[in-house]
């Protein structure tokens, strides 16, 4: 399969509880974004990566937040302390980067759901 | 007021019903997306454009870049149409901004 993977695909933790979220994307995609889309709502972007350097961060993230790519394949988003507000899903894309520094057609995964309690 | 607005929010339409989504944004932007997004997560790319027309089977997507303007048409509409339709413009600097969705639903 060369599409764009996530897991876990659901995940349930108490308040204050750490998680982590993985995204394997597509080999040869240099670019991945991670959106948060709550329900009813559209994604919302989080941050982005270009090969292992982390190019934007929304406001979005707090400090309780944080994403890697330390190799420029895969990628983790953590969240430290969790909070009933951060209940969402977390959709990882990956894209291929084309002339003039724009963005290729985007591949998602399937997202990984997390419910705090 | 949003970056990026879509209409209608809602559609309701019957088989075979040709549909149109309107999507409208307020900045420059390097390329236009829309996204199908079926219940359960999943979210597929139809279309990219920067300017002018592009179709795949029944489906449509023109842009307008002087009015800031894109529509998605689906001929022949189907029950399997049923979905969110997103739109998604990237933005001189590569970050994509999405609208809210239109969410379709086709009767037989």
């Amino acid at each position: 399969d060369t599409g764009v993977s996530q897991n876990p695909r659901h995940k349930i933790t108490k308040r204050g509880q750490n998680v982590t979220f993985r995204c394997d994307p597509i080999s040869e995609h240099n670019r991945l974004y991670w959106y948060r889309q709550t329900l009813g709502q559209g994604p919302e972007f989080l941050t982005y990566f270009q090969n292992e350097a982390q190019l934007e961060k929304s406001r979005l993230l707090s400090d309780r937040f944080s994403a890697e790519r330390p190799k420029g394949s895969f990628s983790t988003l953590e969240i430290q302390r969790t909070e009933q507000g951060d209940s969402a899903m977390y959709l990882c894309a990956s894209s291929p980067r084309l002339a003039g520094s724009n963005t290729g057609e985007l591949f998602f995964g399937e997202g990984s759901r997390l419910t705090v309690l | 007021k949003n970056e990026v607005e879509q209409s209608p929010q809602n559609l309701t339409a019957q088989e075979g019903e040709f549909i149109t989504i309107n999507c409208s944004y307020s900045v420059g932007i390097s390329a236009l997306h829309w996204l199908q997004q079926h219940p359960g997560g999943g979210i597929v790319s139809l279309f990219m454009l920067s300017s002018g027309k592009k179709k795949h089977g029944r489906l449509i997507a023109t842009i307008n870049i002087q009015e800031k303007h894109s529509s998605l048409h689906i001929t022949a509409s189907h029950p399997r149409d049923s979905a969110v339709y997103i739109c998604a413009v990237g933005k001189y600097g590569n970050k994509l901004v999405f609208g809210a969705g239109t969410i379709l639903r086709v009767k037989s």
